[in-house]
């Protein structure tokens, strides 16, 4: 089956620290997309990519498409409390549209 | 509501009893995810439902595990005979497909189910 690893598992940085946290599918992704999920809620999406190569950004966050269309990572930059959570990667496959593979998160922590 | 809702909240049951878990997507949202979020892991995808056509059951783990959805509305999640295995924060999440089945999921807060 299809295989999504997500490292690393947690980060314990200070405030103001970058973080990079990435994603790497043992299969072909058509869309990868990044989650955050707080304690007790629905994970929410933070960015969607589409095309291998493609760089996004919302805000201090920074996501990329590997051009093998089998990685992806996303960047924090000038962490803040605020960003304590879990972040998920999430791709879906090319060969089942409807299908999202979850990787097992990353848990953020920020001390201040 | 605004979101998608899920209810119960939590719920606890012995092993062996059948529950039901239900899905309010959004209002006008076709599309409706449910998954399985053990602990400490990514969600596991079970079923997808569009519309009018087949759902996609391809995820669902055995036989024990079968969803129902009314129209584009409300959805069911029941697991018959559980097992502690089945424990896990089961969410849902509802979407409008653009081109093809949509990627903007919106997630309800789950359901945490303890089988004991």
């Amino acid at each position: 089956g299809q295989q999504l690893n997500q490292s690393p598992q947690s980060m314990f940085i200070q405030e103001g620290e970058d973080v990079s946290m990435n994603c790497t599918s043992s299969s072909i992704f058509n869309t990868w997309l990044w989650y955050k999920q707080d304690p007790g809620e629905g994970p929410v999406l933070l960015i969607a990519l589409y095309k291998a190569g493609e760089l996004t950004s919302n805000g201090r966050l920074t996501a990329q498409f590997g051009i093998t269309r089998k990685d992806s990572f996303l960047n924090i930059s000038a962490s803040i409390p605020s960003d304590v959570g879990i972040y998920f990667c999430a791709g879906r496959d090319a060969d089942n549209f409807n299908k999202f593979y979850f990787g097992s998160g990353t848990k953020l922590n920020v001390k201040p | 509501g605004a979101g998608v809702s899920q209810s119960p909240s939590n719920k606890v049951t012995e092993k062996g009893k059948d529950v039901e878990l239900r899905c309010d997507p959004i209002s006008g949202h076709t599309a409706l995810y449910w998954y399985r979020q053990r602990l400490g892991q990514g969600l596991e995808f079970l079923i997808y439902f569009q519309g009018n056509s087949a759902p996609d059951k391809s995820g669902l783990p055995s036989d024990r595990f079968s969803a129902e959805r009314t129209g584009e509305s409300v959805s069911t999640l029941t697991i018959q005979r559980t097992q502690q295995e089945d424990s896990a924060v089961y969410l849902c999440a509802s979407s409008v497909p653009k081109t093809g089945p949509s990627y903007e999921q919106y997630f309800g807060p789950g359901t945490r189910l303890t089988v004991t």
